[in-house]
């Protein structure tokens, strides 16, 4: 079973439309989740970061923490064609030497006209 | 604006070539890493390194090594090239840690 899990999609939805893009985790340990966006023939590049439970927003992104269930989630409002792209969850814990990301797989978004 | 940027977009090498992967940030981060996205696999930690000369191995080292002669640059080197080393190769830097991760476009390999 892998450490973070992610449905692939591909996910399709109109413009206009709230996404909400999900992550499930089985280690407890999980302290730091983020959430990257990545366009076709691109690096990932960094939309979110929280730290623990609770929400964070920003602009049109809400980033959702729930510990106690160990899920995560990215919720888009007003989407827009140019938010087609597949978006990583990714998570870390303290170890040794510095905190591992361990990403999930990312979920294809495809937002149409 | 922070930059990373990759040697090459592309590359295409033969099974058993030995084959170098270049990293550049000028952000003046400590923190650099190399990860492969594969399909279905996410991506997967291969080096990172928190210092000049200093690297620390990840999740899937083997076949590979690292160089970091200088700050902004770090280097990915295949021994020798294996199919199963087709892969986005992408380079990240960091100011902290893993923290807030910045990429390069990443090298699409393919080893025949």
């Amino acid at each position: 079973q892998k450490e973070v899990e992610q449905d692939p999609g591909p996910l399709s939805v109109p413009e206009g439309a709230i996404v909400s893009l999900n992550c499930t985790y089985s280690n407890s340990a999980f302290q730091y989740f983020m959430w990257y966006r990545q366009y076709s023939r691109k690096g990932p590049e960094l939309l979110m970061y929280t730290y623990s439970s609770g929400n964070k927003e920003d602009g049109r992104f809400t980033a959702q923490v729930d510990k106690s269930s160990k899920y995560i989630s990215l919720f888009i409002r007003d989407s827009q064609p140019s938010d087609s792209a597949t978006y990583l969850c990714a998570m870390s814990r303290l170890t040794g030497g510095g905190n591992k990301l361990t990403f999930g797989t990312g979920t294809q978004l495809k937002v149409e006209l | 604006d922070v930059k990373v940027t990759q040697s090459s977009r592309y590359l295409v090498k033969r099974t058993g070539e030995k084959v170098f992967l270049e990293c550049v940030q000028d952000m003046d981060h400590e923190n650099m890493f190399w990860y492969r996205q594969d399909p279905g696999l996410g991506l997967r930690l291969i080096y990172f390194s928190y210092d000049v000369k200093m690297k620390e191995k990840g999740d899937i080292p083997e076949g590979y090594s690292v160089s970091r002669e200088k700050k902004e640059r770090f280097s990915l080197i295949l021994e020798s090239a294996s199919t199963n080393q087709t892969s986005m190769y992408l380079c990240a830097s960091s100011l902290r840690g893993f923290d807030e991760q910045y990429f390069g476009p990443g090298t699409r390999l393919t080893v025949t």
